[in-house]
């Protein structure tokens, strides 16, 4: 496999679900991301992980718990979701954070929806 | 803060039309901007960029100058494809410190032939 892979594709899921999503990179690329695109909107910037270290955190609702357990694998962890949370969750990596070209690399990301 | 500002779609045009997708941002300093596709059913890709006033990023037939005066990025072909069928996403990035990509609400090309 190359590229960024996200699985689920799609998820459906009640409330009081938990459930997680997952994101690896096979691109040897040291930051990843999450990103929540819903109709609409600017894509939101959730988590960012340097070297496995959580650098950044957009005032993301704490139901929402991001694992970096090394640098290739990235899971987003859900758990009382609420329907507004109904989106497209997108992962992305980078060769560094301070990478001028500034190119991130997508996943074709997760279809989430809350019922 | 940053922001990207982009037009509203859905933006229906026939094959070999003129296309402009108009693009504005605010930032401090002076950012790297950005075009991503996102074709149906995969990922947002890297269509063009420019790092500073005045650049042209072009790719696959697209173009885009950075006009710092008008703080504009606004992506232009001149002759569009039904495979140019896509959303297209404005962005930009900080050209110091952390850099995360902000982005445009994107915007839906609809090419009919």
């Amino acid at each position: 496999e190359t590229g960024v892979t996200q699985t689920p594709r799609h998820l459906v899921m009640g409330m009081t679900n938990k459930k997680s999503l997952k994101c690896e990179q096979h691109l040897g690329h040291n930051a990843m991301y999450w990103y929540k695109q819903s109709a609409k909107k600017p894509l939101e910037l959730m988590f960012v992980y340097s070297l496995e270290e959580r650098v950044e955190n957009n005032s993301v609702p704490s139901r929402f718990s991001p694992e970096c357990p090394n640098s290739s694998h990235l899971f987003l962890h859900l758990h009382t979701l609420q329907p507004e949370d109904s989106a497209l969750y997108l992962c992305a990596s980078s060769l560094g954070l301070a990478a001028t070209g500034g190119e991130l690399f997508f996943g074709e990301g997760s279809r989430l929806t809350v019922l | 803060g940053n922001s990207v500002t982009q037009m509203e779609g859905p933006v229906t045009l026939s094959e070999e039309a003129f296309l402009t997708i108009n693009c504005t941002y605010t930032a401090t300093g002076y950012p790297s901007l950005f075009w991503y596709v996102q074709y149906p059913g995969e990922g947002l890709q890297l269509l063009l960029k420019a790092t500073k006033a005045d650049d042209k990023g072009s790719n696959k037939g697209f173009e885009a100058t950075y006009r710092k005066e008008t703080t504009s990025f606004h992506l232009e072909k001149g002759s569009v494809q039904v495979s140019d069928s896509a959303v297209y996403f404005c962005a930009l990035t900080r050209n110091t410190g952390r850099r995360a990509l902000t982005f445009g609400s994107g915007t839906r090309l609809q090419v009919q032939p």
